[in-house]
């Protein structure tokens, strides 16, 4: 079954403290991004990976890095995570099906910086 | 950048009326996608346009791809009490596959 997965769904930290949110594809998608979604902002890119060791930054790529050291795997890191971060997260692929660019979204991650 | 108007922001209806939202973009736009987002999780793409004046159809769900390329909309006929949940539209017209979404139509069904 096609997937993406993320990891943790849910996640409270303090500020500062280093974390990183996993995510991997199973399509074997050349195309990778993270969105955050915020209510009233929608959903904004934050980074993207076209290929491995790829990756550029979207519209919101404050506070936030990525690696792409494998197809499968894009994860987000938060340096010095800090409360204006506390959102929801999603990792996603796009890839072609049927002649078609389609993309396709991760379960999201809850982030709580207190 | 690319700037997407999305409208309703909410619709409440009763359960077996029709739904019609749309989209607008400031530029032109070679695909648009359709999502729908239920509480706590990531949204699932419903419906992929990408030829001008395109029509297409996914059960009770029709998308248009506007003849000027600048412009979406979603109708869902006959709705349902599962059809509730945040629909978006996104649109892509650059060659890095960047997709740029609209803040997405908030639909509630009462049965």
């Amino acid at each position: 079954e096609a997937q993406v997965t993320q990891n943790p769904r849910y996640l409270i930290t303090v500020t500062g403290k280093k974390l990183t949110v996993t995510c991997s594809q199973n399509m074997n998608h050349e195309y990778m991004s993270w969105y955050r979604q915020d209510p009233g902002l929608g959903l904004r890119q934050i980074y993207y990976s076209m290929n491995v060791e790829v990756t550029d930054k979207g519209d919101v790529p404050e506070g936030y890095k990525v690696s792409r050291k494998e197809k499968r795997n894009f994860p987000l890191i938060l340096e010095s995570p800090s409360p204006n971060q506390t959102s929801l997260y999603f990792c996603a692929t796009q890839g072609l099906a049927g002649g078609l660019r389609l993309e396709y979204f991760g379960p999201g991650t809850r982030l709580t910086v207190t | 950048g690319q700037q997407l108007n999305q409208s309703p922001q909410s619709m409440f209806i009763q359960e077996g009326e029709d739904v019609s939202m749309n989209c607008t973009s400031s530029s032109i736009f070679n695909t648009w996608l359709w999502y729908k987002q239920d509480p706590g999780e990531g949204p699932v793409l419903l419906i992929a346009l990408y030829k001008a004046g395109e029509l297409t159809s996914n059960g009770r769900l029709t998308a248009q791809f506007g003849i000027t390329r600048k412009d979406s909309f979603l109708n869902i006929s006959a709705s349902i009490p599962s059809d509730v949940g945040i629909y978006f539209c996104a649109g892509s017209g650059g060659s890095n596959y960047k997709l740029t979404f609209g803040k997405g139509t908030l639909l509630t069904v009462n049965p």
